[in-house]
């Protein structure tokens, strides 16, 4: 079966710039998390959604970043009006809702 | 708010000996997860083992095992037998809640292990 994928897994924007990353999770996983991690350091949590449930947003770092899910599968993350350091890996993960988070292979986003 | 501290930021160890990477953790939470996940060069996070607060044993996976002391609040993760393959950046993370609806996970900053021959 398919693990999590990631779109693109590259992307290379200029500063004041919009981009959406894209995550495609296991099929069947209820719960889906965006994570950040800025070069060297460990994972930020952004933003997690449950099923049918309000989404977690408390880790979204301003309102320059939301993000959405379409019911249980595809969630596209967006940050608007893009500065330098948004520049980092943002990953996705999910799980079954009592389960360990299967990571995607990350968008690497450098912002010029 | 929980927080995670991996002291180490890089190791070293010789192919086939063991090596224990350490980490702290500290929540006010009753109920807990801890969790060890691998990130090789290439970038992907590989989940490696998982342990309840709740726990009577400590967990075993393959060459990995977790050392966890409750009382102290460490989760350290010990593996055996050091392959070269086992050389990236590990990362120990705790979710707050042991059951019940997923949550997010807190990260630690992570201890490069470098396998030697």
């Amino acid at each position: 079966g398919a693990g999590v994928s990631q779109s693109p897994s590259n992307k290379v924007t200029e500063k004041g710039k919009d981009v959406e990353l894209r995550c495609d999770p296991i099929s069947g996983h209820t719960a889906l998390y965006w994570y950040r991690q800025r070069l060297g350091q460990g994972l930020e949590f952004l933003i997690y959604f449950q099923g049918n449930s309000a989404p977690d947003k408390s880790g979204l770092p301003s309102d320059r970043f939301s993000a959405e899910r379409t019911g249980e599968s595809v969630s596209t993350l967006t940050i608007q009006r893009t500065q330098q350091e948004d520049s980092a890996v943002y990953l996705c993960a999910s799980s079954w809702e009592y389960g360990e988070q299967y990571f995607g292979p990350g968008t690497r986003l450098t912002v010029t | 708010a929980q927080k995670i501290t991996q002291t180490q930021p890089g190791m070293f160890v010789q192919e086939k000996e063991a090596v224990t990477l350490d980490c702290t953790y500290d929540t006010s939470d009753p109920s807990y997860g801890l969790f060890w996940y691998k990130q090789p060069s290439s970038g992907e996070m590989i989940f490696l083992i998982y342990q309840g607060s709740y726990d009577q044993q400590n967990a075993t996976e393959g060459r990995y095992s977790l050392n966890f002391q409750k009382a102290r609040k460490s989760a350290n993760l010990v593996i055996s037998a050091s392959q070269l393959g086992d050389s990236a950046m590990y990362f120990c993370a705790m979710r707050a809640k042991n059951t019940g609806t997923a949550s997010k996970l807190t990260f630690g900053t992570g201890t490069r292990l470098q396998v030697t021959l």
